[in-house]
Protein backbone atom coordinates (compact mmCIF):
# COMPACT_ATOMS: atom_id res chain seq x y z
CA UNK A 1 0.00 0.00 0.00
CA UNK A 2 0.55 3.78 0.30
CA UNK A 3 2.12 3.96 -3.47
CA UNK A 4 2.48 7.62 -4.53
CA UNK A 5 3.82 7.84 -9.07
CA UNK A 6 5.01 10.05 -10.64
CA UNK A 7 4.84 10.80 -14.65
CA UNK A 8 7.22 11.43 -16.62
CA UNK A 9 10.02 10.35 -15.19
CA UNK A 10 12.21 11.84 -17.50
CA UNK A 11 11.40 14.86 -19.29
CA UNK A 12 13.71 16.96 -21.86
CA UNK A 13 12.39 20.18 -23.34
CA UNK A 14 13.85 23.16 -24.46
CA UNK A 15 14.45 26.52 -23.15
CA UNK A 16 11.09 28.61 -22.71
CA UNK A 17 8.55 25.74 -22.80
CA UNK A 18 6.40 24.65 -19.52
CA UNK A 19 5.87 20.97 -18.57
CA UNK A 20 3.95 19.66 -16.02
CA UNK A 21 4.77 16.69 -13.83
CA UNK A 22 2.29 14.48 -12.20
CA UNK A 23 1.67 12.67 -9.18
CA UNK A 24 -0.66 10.67 -8.17
CA UNK A 25 -1.76 8.51 -4.87
CA UNK A 26 -2.72 5.33 -5.77
CA UNK A 27 -4.22 3.33 -2.83
CA UNK A 28 -5.24 6.19 -0.64
CA UNK A 29 -6.86 9.87 -0.64
CA UNK A 30 -3.95 11.98 0.38
CA UNK A 31 -5.11 15.94 1.67
CA UNK A 32 -1.41 17.24 1.52
CA UNK A 33 1.31 16.81 -1.11
CA UNK A 34 4.78 18.55 -1.08
CA UNK A 35 7.13 18.82 -3.80
CA UNK A 36 10.60 18.73 -3.67
CA UNK A 37 13.39 19.58 -5.34
CA UNK A 38 17.10 17.64 -5.33
CA UNK A 39 20.33 18.36 -6.53
CA UNK A 40 22.72 16.17 -8.01
CA UNK A 41 24.03 15.02 -4.56
CA UNK A 42 22.11 17.21 -2.11
CA UNK A 43 19.56 17.00 -0.08
CA UNK A 44 15.79 17.78 -1.22
CA UNK A 45 14.35 21.22 -0.72
CA UNK A 46 11.00 21.55 -0.12
CA UNK A 47 9.56 23.93 -2.65
CA UNK A 48 5.62 24.04 -1.64
CA UNK A 49 2.95 22.28 0.04
CA UNK A 50 -0.28 21.45 -1.81
CA UNK A 51 -3.29 21.08 -0.07
CA UNK A 52 -6.25 19.74 -2.40
CA UNK A 53 -9.02 22.00 -3.13
CA UNK A 54 -6.83 25.37 -2.22
CA UNK A 55 -4.06 27.20 -3.18
CA UNK A 56 -0.37 25.83 -2.78
CA UNK A 57 2.03 27.30 0.50
CA UNK A 58 5.11 28.20 -1.27
CA UNK A 59 8.44 28.43 0.27
CA UNK A 60 10.45 31.26 0.41
CA UNK A 61 12.05 31.76 -2.75
CA UNK A 62 10.35 29.66 -4.98
CA UNK A 63 8.68 31.63 -7.62
CA UNK A 64 4.61 30.65 -7.71
CA UNK A 65 4.47 32.00 -11.45
CA UNK A 66 7.18 29.88 -12.58
CA UNK A 67 6.32 26.77 -10.59
CA UNK A 68 2.62 26.21 -10.73
CA UNK A 69 0.95 23.80 -8.58
CA UNK A 70 -2.49 22.01 -8.57
CA UNK A 71 -3.87 19.94 -6.35
CA UNK A 72 -7.44 19.24 -8.12
CA UNK A 73 -8.66 15.92 -6.22
CA UNK A 74 -7.35 13.79 -3.26
CA UNK A 75 -5.29 11.78 -5.61
CA UNK A 76 -3.05 14.16 -8.38
CA UNK A 77 -1.46 16.99 -7.76
CA UNK A 78 0.94 18.69 -11.12
CA UNK A 79 3.74 20.55 -10.84
CA UNK A 80 4.15 22.88 -14.10
CA UNK A 81 7.59 24.85 -14.99
CA UNK A 82 6.45 27.50 -17.16
CA UNK A 83 8.97 29.48 -19.14
CA UNK A 84 11.82 26.36 -18.27
CA UNK A 85 15.26 27.45 -18.36
CA UNK A 86 18.38 25.00 -17.62
CA UNK A 87 18.66 26.27 -14.01
CA UNK A 88 15.61 24.62 -13.55
CA UNK A 89 16.73 21.03 -15.04
CA UNK A 90 16.64 19.16 -11.72
CA UNK A 91 15.14 16.05 -10.12
CA UNK A 92 11.69 16.97 -8.67
CA UNK A 93 9.88 14.26 -6.19
CA UNK A 94 6.42 14.52 -4.92
CA UNK A 95 5.52 13.30 -1.73
CA UNK A 96 2.07 12.57 -0.48
CA UNK A 97 0.44 12.43 3.36
CA UNK A 98 -2.57 10.11 4.05
CA UNK A 99 -5.32 11.43 4.77
CA UNK A 100 -5.77 8.97 7.41
CA UNK A 101 -2.52 8.89 8.66
CA UNK A 102 -3.41 10.60 11.58
CA UNK A 103 -0.46 12.33 13.99
CA UNK A 104 2.38 10.16 12.14
CA UNK A 105 3.26 12.88 10.01
CA UNK A 106 4.24 10.06 7.41
CA UNK A 107 4.75 11.19 3.90
CA UNK A 108 5.37 8.62 0.88
CA UNK A 109 7.71 9.83 -1.87
CA UNK A 110 7.01 9.10 -5.31
CA UNK A 111 9.71 7.99 -7.85
CA UNK A 112 11.05 11.34 -8.90
CA UNK A 113 11.37 13.42 -12.13
CA UNK A 114 14.29 14.25 -14.05
CA UNK A 115 14.10 17.31 -15.63
CA UNK A 116 16.45 18.36 -18.50
CA UNK A 117 15.94 21.79 -19.89
CA UNK A 118 18.27 22.24 -22.76
CA UNK B 1 12.58 26.38 13.68
CA UNK B 2 13.94 22.71 12.82
CA UNK B 3 17.04 21.44 11.71
CA UNK B 4 18.46 18.29 10.75
CA UNK B 5 22.40 17.28 11.16
CA UNK B 6 24.22 14.65 9.55
CA UNK B 7 27.95 14.11 10.59
CA UNK B 8 29.52 12.44 7.59
CA UNK B 9 28.68 13.22 3.69
CA UNK B 10 30.06 9.55 3.17
CA UNK B 11 30.37 6.16 5.22
CA UNK B 12 32.17 3.21 4.00
CA UNK B 13 31.86 0.38 5.81
CA UNK B 14 32.98 -3.30 4.43
CA UNK B 15 30.46 -6.51 3.62
CA UNK B 16 29.08 -7.73 7.44
CA UNK B 17 30.67 -5.26 9.21
CA UNK B 18 28.34 -2.42 11.75
CA UNK B 19 26.80 0.50 10.09
CA UNK B 20 26.39 3.25 12.09
CA UNK B 21 24.74 6.29 10.19
CA UNK B 22 24.54 9.80 12.76
CA UNK B 23 21.92 11.97 13.18
CA UNK B 24 21.23 15.18 15.52
CA UNK B 25 18.19 17.17 15.17
CA UNK B 26 16.96 20.64 16.72
CA UNK B 27 13.36 20.70 17.70
CA UNK B 28 11.68 23.82 19.85
CA UNK B 29 8.43 20.64 20.50
CA UNK B 30 8.79 16.93 20.42
CA UNK B 31 10.15 16.02 17.32
CA UNK B 32 9.01 13.37 15.00
CA UNK B 33 11.69 11.80 13.26
CA UNK B 34 12.51 9.39 10.08
CA UNK B 35 14.89 7.69 8.54
CA UNK B 36 14.69 7.47 4.39
CA UNK B 37 16.84 5.88 1.88
CA UNK B 38 17.58 7.09 -1.55
CA UNK B 39 18.84 4.71 -4.47
CA UNK B 40 19.91 6.58 -7.63
CA UNK B 41 17.30 8.37 -9.54
CA UNK B 42 14.62 6.62 -7.60
CA UNK B 43 12.45 8.47 -5.11
CA UNK B 44 12.78 8.03 -0.78
CA UNK B 45 11.84 4.78 1.16
CA UNK B 46 10.88 5.10 4.36
CA UNK B 47 13.14 3.04 6.68
CA UNK B 48 11.45 3.82 9.97
CA UNK B 49 9.68 6.09 12.04
CA UNK B 50 10.14 7.52 15.58
CA UNK B 51 7.09 9.27 16.91
CA UNK B 52 6.06 8.52 20.49
CA UNK B 53 6.87 5.65 22.08
CA UNK B 54 9.38 3.19 22.66
CA UNK B 55 12.92 4.93 21.81
CA UNK B 56 14.36 1.82 20.01
CA UNK B 57 12.47 1.60 16.73
CA UNK B 58 13.09 -1.21 14.40
CA UNK B 59 12.63 -0.58 10.58
CA UNK B 60 13.03 -2.37 7.39
CA UNK B 61 16.02 -4.51 6.18
CA UNK B 62 17.65 -4.66 9.21
CA UNK B 63 17.61 -1.22 10.19
CA UNK B 64 17.12 0.91 13.47
CA UNK B 65 17.60 3.71 15.53
CA UNK B 66 16.92 4.74 18.79
CA UNK B 67 15.83 8.32 20.17
CA UNK B 68 17.83 9.63 22.70
CA UNK B 69 16.20 13.08 23.53
CA UNK B 70 19.28 14.23 26.14
CA UNK B 71 21.54 13.88 23.15
CA UNK B 72 18.90 14.94 20.84
CA UNK B 73 20.18 12.36 18.08
CA UNK B 74 18.39 9.51 16.17
CA UNK B 75 21.25 7.74 14.56
CA UNK B 76 21.25 4.84 12.08
CA UNK B 77 22.26 1.50 12.80
CA UNK B 78 22.68 -1.94 10.93
CA UNK B 79 24.43 -5.07 12.71
CA UNK B 80 25.80 -5.93 8.99
CA UNK B 81 26.10 -4.24 6.51
CA UNK B 82 25.56 -6.19 2.78
CA UNK B 83 26.33 -4.79 -0.49
CA UNK B 84 22.39 -4.41 -0.86
CA UNK B 85 22.54 -1.11 1.11
CA UNK B 86 24.79 1.04 -0.85
CA UNK B 87 22.75 3.98 -1.24
CA UNK B 88 21.97 7.49 0.29
CA UNK B 89 20.74 7.86 3.64
CA UNK B 90 18.79 11.14 4.68
CA UNK B 91 17.57 11.97 8.12
CA UNK B 92 14.46 13.96 8.30
CA UNK B 93 12.21 15.76 11.72
CA UNK B 94 9.14 17.25 11.69
CA UNK B 95 6.30 18.83 14.57
CA UNK B 96 5.69 22.01 15.67
CA UNK B 97 3.81 25.12 13.85
CA UNK B 98 5.00 23.42 10.62
CA UNK B 99 4.20 20.40 11.50
CA UNK B 100 3.26 18.55 8.41
CA UNK B 101 7.09 19.61 6.97
CA UNK B 102 9.52 17.36 6.72
CA UNK B 103 13.09 19.38 6.89
CA UNK B 104 16.07 17.07 5.59
CA UNK B 105 19.70 16.80 6.61
CA UNK B 106 22.27 16.61 3.82
CA UNK B 107 22.80 13.34 3.66
CA UNK B 108 24.84 10.36 4.42
CA UNK B 109 25.72 7.61 1.00
CA UNK B 110 26.97 4.77 2.39
CA UNK B 111 29.18 2.57 0.75
CA UNK B 112 29.87 -0.89 1.22
CA UNK B 113 33.12 -2.78 -0.07
CA UNK B 114 33.35 -6.67 -0.21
Amino acid sequence: GAVVSQHPSRVICKSGTSVKIECRSLDFQATTMFWYRQFPKQSLMLMATSNEGSKATYEQGVEKDKFLINHASLTLSTLTVTSAHPEDSSFYICSARDLLAGASYEQYFGPGTRLTVT
Amino acid sequence: AQSVTQLGSHVSVSEGALVLLRCNYSSSVPPYLFWYVQYPNQGLQLLLKYTTGATLVKGINGFEAEFKKSETSFHLTKPSAHMSDAAEYFCAVSGGTGFQKLVFGTGTRLLVSP
